[in-house]
């Protein structure tokens, strides 16, 4: 499967600080799909991101593809402790099953 | 219904068991997964089924058995398992294919003894 590397494994944060993971490809991908995982939970589904150059927002979260096509991020803007949990890129090329980052776990300090 | 229902929640077994994991959804989603996730990984994918039809087996050992016997319903039995087998086993569907996102279960959380 596609493999990605994600950055930084571990961040903690101040509540109100802002977050930012990274997912970088030496291939071109095809998409790319971003999940949150709570602690003791289950992934779930955020965006996909299709289109070289995409930018899209959820509230607070902002998801960017790469014009190449070749890495993403999530940034968080103002983190609240109701974003702790482990944020994952899933990379796709063609119609390969999603294969996951290791994730970057995200910490919250109020 | 847009969930993915996963029984049971948690399931201590012996090595010497057989048990059953059962996963079922009903929002016509034609591809359903088996992941496998170890404490502080990310989920690994085990088996992929497309239209009730085994796609995908990533090398799993066969002491882990897959079923799928209908479009909603998707089973992993589980027999002579080890130890270093507990795990979060997820479940997870989509309409087919990997253009969707894919909703997953809330697990089954598998220690065997």
């Amino acid at each position: 499967g596609q493999q990605v590397m994600q950055i930084p494994q571990y961040q903690h944060v101040q509540e109100g600080e802002d977050f930012t993971t990274y997912c970088n490809s030496s291939t071109t991908l095809s998409n790319i799909q971003w999940y949150k995982q709570r602690p003791g939970g289950h992934p779930v589904f955020l965006i996909q991101l299709v289109k070289s150059g995409e930018v899209k927002k959820q509230k607070r979260l902002t998801f960017q593809f790469g014009e190449a096509k070749k890495n993403s991020s999530l940034h968080i803007t103002a983190t609240q402790t109701t974003d702790v949990g482990t944020y994952f890129c899933a990379p796709l090329v063609g119609n390969t099953p999603l294969v996951f980052g290791k994730g970057t776990r995200l910490s919250v300090i109020a | 219904d847009t969930e993915v229902t996963q029984t049971p929640k948690h399931l201590v077994m012996g090595m010497t068991n057989k048990k059953s994991l059962k996963c079922e959804q009903h929002m016509g989603h034609r591809a359903m997964y088996w992941y496998k996730q170890k404490a502080k990984k990310p989920p690994e994918l085990m088996f992929v089924y497309s239209y009730e039809k085994l796609s995908i087996n990533e090398s799993v050992p066969s002491r882990f058995s897959p079923e799928c016997p209908n479009s909603s319903l998707l089973n992993l039995h589980l027999h002579a398992l080890q130890p270093e087998d507990s795990a979060l086993y997820l479940c997870a569907s989509t309409p087919g294919g990997g253009r969707y996102g894919y909703t997953f279960g809330s697990g089954t959380r598998l220690t065997v003894v």
